[in-house]
């Protein structure tokens, strides 16, 4: 089953604006963490936010995470063309080991 | 240091015939994750290793699946017989906190 949903399934902006993805989960967390993958390549791991923490940043990125409605957004500022991937949002449901990974949200970044 | 190693990169094969994929994963790492990737389905757990013991197996479609941990820098990923609809990405990841590190997954094509 999908835990984590991302939204929107694809975003298209140009060079230097800003990409806000969400993520929505159906359970109770203790964390959950954000990855990008590129094409023709295996996921990387960008950051995990704690169910306690309701902030956090990382370079350009910047990550929420409300667990009252159960949602997070990734924000990616001042974004690049190499910032052109697929990101997946992943969560410990039900407090379990391993994490569930949504469907992903297509990112094209334009020159 | 180098990452997940896995191979081969790409395997076409016939089906029926038994398909082997490998993984070693990251040195000191205790988790290691077997994941399938396809467009319609996403990315799928299939089965996760705690120090070499296999803790859920529950996402291994079925009895044509198989996983083994020999030993800490070594798995594999079996198909016999294979089918056509195991075409997917496959990915091996492992960790040693909560974010995962993936490999660059095995292409597999089964016509």
């Amino acid at each position: 089953s999908q835990q984590g949903e991302e939204d929107p399934q694809a975003l298209s902006i140009q060079e230097g604006e800003n990409a806000t993805m969400n993520c929505s989960y159906k359970t109770s967390i203790n964390n959950l963490q954000w990855y990008r993958q590129n094409s023709g390549r295996g996921l990387v791991h960008l950051i995990l936010i704690r169910s306690n923490e309701r902030e956090k940043h990382s370079g350009r990125l910047r990550v929420t995470l409300d667990t009252s409605k159960k949602s997070s957004s990734l924000l990616i500022t001042a974004s690049r063309a190499a910032d052109t991937a697929s990101y997946f949002c992943a969560t410990d449901e039900n407090y379990g080991q391993n994490f569930v990974f949504g469907p992903g949200t297509r990112l094209s970044v334009l020159p | 240091d180098a990452g997940v190693i896995q191979s081969p990169r790409h395997e076409v094969t016939e089906m029926g015939q038994e398909v082997t994929l490998r993984c070693k994963p990251i040195s000191g790492h205790d988790y290691l994750f077997w994941y399938r990737q396809t467009m319609m389905r996403g990315l799928e757990l299939l089965i996760y290793f705690n120090n070499n013991v296999p803790i859920d197996d529950s996402g291994m479609p079925e009895d044509r699946f198989s996983a083994k941990m020999p030993n800490a820098s070594f798995s594999t990923l079996k198909i016999q017989p294979s089918e056509p609809r195991d075409s997917a990405v496959y990915f091996c990841a492992s960790s040693r906190g909560r974010s995962q590190h993936f490999g660059d997954g095995t292409r597999l094509s089964i016509l």
